[in-house]
Order: C-alpha cells, then structure tokens, then sequence
C-alpha cells in the first residue's frame, strides 16, 4: 500500500509524559501536513511542511508540541509534558506542491489518550 | 474568516433514495470549496471540490456537488444512496490567511438505511 502511514495507531500515556507519532507520506509527495481532530469536530490544522521546511503553524500549535520532517520525507509530531486536553486523534496528510491546496491524502490517524 | 457551516450533525436516508448533505460557506471573494469523507477507522478521503466553472461538480462514488453562490451553499448530492455510503462528511474551505490550510466544518453523521 502506498498511502500515507502513521504509527502508532493508537498511544495511551499518563498526563506528563511525552508522546511521539510519525508520518510516512506518498512518497513523491512534498507537502505534508499535520491535522488535529476531537470527537464531534472536524479537523483542526496544526502545522505544515513543503520538503523539510516548516511553513505553517497555527496558533493551536503550543510550546509543548513540536514537529520536523528532517530529510523532507518521513515527518514526527511530539508532543511533551502531554495533558489530558491532548487527547484527540492526529492526522497527518500529504500532497504535491503543484496541486491546489485542499486534495489532501490523510493517513489513518493516530489516537493519543492521556489518562 | 473564510468558515464554513453544517447545519445537520445526523442525516437518515434510505437505501436507494436520493440523499443530501448541506454545507454554507462564509468566504470572501470567489471560493474554493471541497467535500471529504471519513468511513470508520479510515483516514480522510477526498471527494470533490469546487474551484470556478460549472456549479454542479461530480465527484468519487457517484457523489457530486451543487455551487449556489446566492443561497452561499454547496450542498452534497447522490441520486441513490447505497449502505456503503454510511460515513462521516465534511466540507472545508481554504483559510483566508493561507491556501495551504483547510477549514473543516463539524460533520454530518450520514446514516444509509437498508
């Protein structure tokens, strides 16, 4: 399968604790994104990145998260020092630079519940 | 603020029934507008999308969409709903300050009765 990869699926960690998701996009594609979504909402941009450069970050992106796509392919997502307002599901998507922005490929996403 | 609005959380329609999923947009100038859909423990998938043009844009699995930029909707149409297309759907809107970031509304919850 060559769609966009997240793992883990699903994370289940203590309040405090540090978590980390990662992001395997289509491969030939050089933007990748990174969405939050919580039950009952549509999902909410976090951040952006075209190769390795980060672009965008919204103002939902807190000093505590933090995100590198370091050789312009696979991306992380850490998370530190997580909270219980943390939980929610982390989707990561991919596209080509040269498509107009809204077709997005989204991975599975990866649930974070902090306890 | 570029936003959009859906107005139903649930839609109930049966099998073989034409369905429809509403969506408002609030943008300024001339919008972009898409549909995506989320089936359960799957990742989010494009249907279709609104750029310029004709106002009735046809998507994936038989889905399309219809632009009215008096009544500021871009409503979700299929002519014959199928089980299968039980699932969640959004529509977004580009971010006024970025192309690159999208908008989701809340969702609607479709429900295909057999």
């Amino acid at each position: 399968d060559t769609g966009v990869s997240q793992n883990p699926r699903h994370k289940i960690t203590k309040r405090g604790q540090n978590v980390t998701f990662r992001c395997d996009p289509i491969s030939e594609h050089n933007r990748l994104y990174w969405y939050r979504q919580t039950l009952g909402q549509g999902p909410e941009f976090l951040t952006y990145f075209q190769n390795e450069a980060q672009l965008e970050k919204s103002r939902l992106l807190s000093d505590r998260f933090s995100a590198e796509r370091p050789k312009g392919s696979f991306s992380t997502l850490e998370i530190q020092r997580t909270e219980q307002g943390d939980s929610a599901m982390y989707l990561c998507a991919s596209s080509l630079a040269r498509v107009i922005a809204g077709e997005l490929f989204f991975g599975e996403g990866s649930r974070l519940t902090v306890l | 603020a570029q936003s959009v609005a859906q107005p139903e959380d649930q839609v109930n329609v049966a099998e073989g029934n034409p369905l429809t999923v509403k969506c408002t947009y609030s943008v300024s100038g001339n919008p972009y507008l898409f549909w995506y859909v989320q089936y359960p423990n799957r990742g989010l998938q494009f249907l279709l999308k609104y750029i310029t043009g004709d106002n009735l844009v046809k998507g994936s699995y038989g889905f399309e969409a219809e632009f009215n930029k008096s009544q500021t909707s871009f409503h979700l149409k299929k002519p014959s709903a199928l089980v299968s297309d039980s699932a969640l759907y959004f529509c977004a809107v580009p971010y006024s300050g970025s192309a690159r970031q999208l908008t989701f509304g809340s969702g609607t919850q479709l429900t295909v009765l057999p």
